[in-house]
């Protein structure tokens, strides 16, 4: 158990619809990162946060957004969703956004999106 | 630029046997090369990460080795046990404060008891 924590774990919508991931890091990490993981491309960075601010952004669509909250939790709100946004998105967290080293990222459990 | 390039995309060896992951990069940025394993349903976890001061790290079965000149790196298990059937996930990162992980493609490996 990497102590990150995501909710749902499955979640079934239709195309067009807007859905919201939910995200708890380990306790005392201050970055969280946004994956997601589908057949045909692999593991993509999608979003950085770290103590709630945005620090960094990847293969994000527009379409897509996040947040990180003052309890750390972040979420990542997909919108007018397509079929291909089907995939396995995963959360990580950090204990820190630093100059010097890079941190080990613990990833949670991840919640399977399907959009019919 | 910011590929790793990963293989082979699947692997099958025996019990007992050594299991050889192979990643190679193009940005000479990245100082941070971490091996992640996947079992089906469950997040990517960490397995062992090296930087490029050293050429080699072991931890238990599992060894990194890293070739800076040639901008490769590799993913040893030894003695492969069939619990160690899983995907793997080499993967780089800059040393800049945005540490994003960027992913190989992933080797499927299945260790046949």
């Amino acid at each position: 158990d990497s102590g990150v924590t995501q909710t749902p774990k499955h979640l079934i919508t239709a195309t067009g619809q807007r859905v919201t991931l939910r995200c708890s890091p380990r306790s005392g990490d201050l970055s969280v990162y946004w994956y997601q993981q589908s057949l045909d491309q692999g593991l993509q960075f999608l979003i950085q946060y770290y103590n709630g601010e945005e620090r960094a952004k990847g293969n994000i669509l527009e379409r897509f957004s996040a947040q990180q909250f003052p309890d750390l939790h972040s979420e990542l709100n997909l919108s007018s969703l397509e079929l291909g946004d089907s995939a396995l998105y995963f959360c990580a967290s950090s204990a820190r956004q630093t100059g010097r080293s890079a941190d080990t990222q613990y990833f949670g459990p991840g919640t399977r999106l399907t959009v019919l | 630029q910011q590929q790793v390039k990963q293989s082979p995309q699947s692997l099958i060896v025996q019990k007992g046997g050594i299991s050889i992951i192979n990643c190679a990069y193009e940005n000479t940025a990245f100082d941070y090369f971490p091996w992640y394993q996947q079992f089906p349903g469950k997040g990517p976890a960490l397995l062992i990460a090296i930087r490029p001061d050293v050429s080699e790290k072991k931890e238990g079965r599992f060894t990194i080795s890293f070739n800076k000149s040639a901008k490769q790196f590799s993913l040893h298990i030894m003695d492969s046990q069939p619990g160690d059937s899983a995907t793997y996930f080499c993967a780089a990162s800059m040393n800049t404060g945005f540490q994003k992980l960027v992913f190989g493609t992933g080797t499927r490996l299945l260790v046949s008891p």
